[in-house]
């Protein structure tokens, strides 16, 4: 499978604990995406790094929120002291050089459920 | 405030039938527009684009039309087929490409009856 790859699919955890997901872009796609879906709404921007720099950061993203593209390939995100407004749906994306920017290959998720 | 709405939460439409999705904006500075197509269980798959300098797109059996001034886009799927269900998300990026990332839509449900 070449596609965008997430993990873990999903995880379950108690309030105030730190998660970490990891997003695997397609090879040699340079732009990755982190979006955030809750129920009900589309996906919500949340960072995009270009290779390993991280160019922008939304509003959505507080100071808990944590992401790294060390080597330009993997991504991690990481949230710590979760809250229960955390739940979401955490998509990754990713887009190579030369096609547009808005047309973005996702992978299918982590569901992060805060108790 | 929702700058990309889709009023309309599910749509049911019969095999064979013309399938019609609305989507309204309202930043000005949205000039490239995208519809997203999302199974249960999967991450949305790209369907079809529109850059603000054309006023439609066709693929296949999908065209997207934008009217600007009214901001205002559609995405018509003809003829409609069971796999077109899904849920589709229209997006749109302001000029520059779109490095903050695309402005979803909260989606409409599409469910084509047999």
């Amino acid at each position: 499978d070449t596609g965008v790859s997430q993990d873990p699919r999903h995880k379950i955890t108690k309030r105030g604990q730190n998660v970490t997901f990891r997003c695997d872009p397609i090879s040699e796609h340079n732009r990755l995406y982190w979006y955030r879906q809750t129920l009900g709404q589309g996906p919500e921007f949340l960072t995009y790094f270009q290779n390993e720099a991280q160019l922008e950061k939304s509003r959505l993203l507080s100071d808990r929120f944590s992401a790294e593209r060390p080597k330009g390939s993997f991504s991690t995100l990481e949230i710590q002291r979760t809250e229960q407004g955390d739940s979401a749906m955490y998509l990754c994306a990713s887009n190579p050089p030369g096609l547009s920017t808005g047309e973005l290959f996702f992978g299918e998720g982590s569901r992060l459920t805060v108790l | 405030d929702q700058q990309v709405k889709q009023n309309s939460p599910s749509l049911s439409v019969q095999e064979g039938r013309i399938s019609i999705l609305n989507c309204d904006y309202t930043n000005s500075m949205f000039d490239y527009f995208l519809w997203y197509k999302k199974y249960p269980a999967e991450g949305p798959t790209f369907l079809i684009s529109i850059s603000s300098i054309k006023d439609k797109n066709e693929d296949g059996r999908f065209t997207v039309f934008l009217n600007k001034s009214a901001k205002h886009l559609s995405l018509h799927i003809v003829p409609s087929q069971p796999g077109d269900s899904a849920v589709y998300f229209c997006a749109a990026s302001e000029a520059g490409g779109g490095a903050d990332g695309l402005t979803f839509g909260k989606g409409t449900h599409l469910i084509i009856q047999p």
